[in-house]
């Protein structure tokens, strides 16, 4: 059964430090990766989702990268702004389960930036 | 702009009540999923359904029921029988098509409180 663990579960840095969020998932046979992020009360918006052939994904400030073998992701953000605290998941696509592709969920880590 | 829509954003049920959500989407996605969210805990999937008239029980369906007459919408009732229906509930949809190349898009999603 697959498990997703997201380290650290808060995380408060001043505005404009670069920063990094780990994701670590126990099977490392994965369809694909996405993470999102949520603000408080809302539903998730996808960030980046990389494909298990991939090694990483960037969208502006954002890079996110994977390495199936250690069983890891991180989310580099770059220039941290006080827009971007929310809550940061990660979730893994399961392989086995055809186009139905199961997805376990991260708890997430909840941002801080403080101006 | 197309997207995901959820009604009402609040929803309060007394003990004994059956309450229905509703997830309408417009992006012409195949699958809609319905996921619920409790503090602590990552996102668990209740129904998913991957064409119209099919759908399937997820990892926690019991005291849940969906219905999938029309591919826009895949509305989510809480039955009586469900003990502990006070969460975020989240629906979410994606294409059958090329399932490697897209992620989810989420709804805002629905906070029930029974009273």
């Amino acid at each position: 059964k697959q498990e997703v663990t997201q380290i650290p579960a808060a995380l408060s840095v001043p505005e404009g430090e670069n920063l990094v969020l780990n994701c670590s998932f126990t099977d490392s046979a994965i369809y694909n990766l996405q993470w999102f992020r949520q603000d408080p009360g809302k539903g998730l918006t996808s960030l980046l989702l990389i494909q298990s052939s991939q090694r990483e994904q960037t969208s502006g400030r954002l890079n996110a990268s994977l390495d199936k073998s250690s069983g890891r992701s991180t989310l580099y953000i770059a220039a941290s702004q006080p827009g971007d605290s929310a809550t940061y998941l990660c979730a893994v696509g399961d392989p086995y389960s055809g186009g139905y592709q199961k997805v376990t969920f991260g708890i997430g880590t909840k941002l801080q930036v403080i101006p | 702009d197309g997207g995901i829509t959820q009604s009402p954003k609040y929803l309060f049920r007394k003990e004994g009540q059956n309450v229905t959500l509703s997830c309408e989407q417009n992006l012409n996605h195949d699958a809609m999923y319905w996921y619920r969210q409790d503090p602590g805990q990552g996102l668990r999937l209740i129904y998913y359904s991957q064409i119209v008239n099919d759908f399937q029980k997820g990892d926690i369906a019991e005291g849940y029921s969906v219905s999938r007459e029309k591919k826009e919408s895949f509305p989510l009732t809480v039955t009586s029988a469900q003990k502990n229906p006070t969460a975020f509930y989240l629906c979410a949809s994606r294409p059958n098509s090329s399932p490697t190349v897209y992620g989810y898009t989420f709804g805002s999603g629905t906070r029930l409180t029974v009273v």
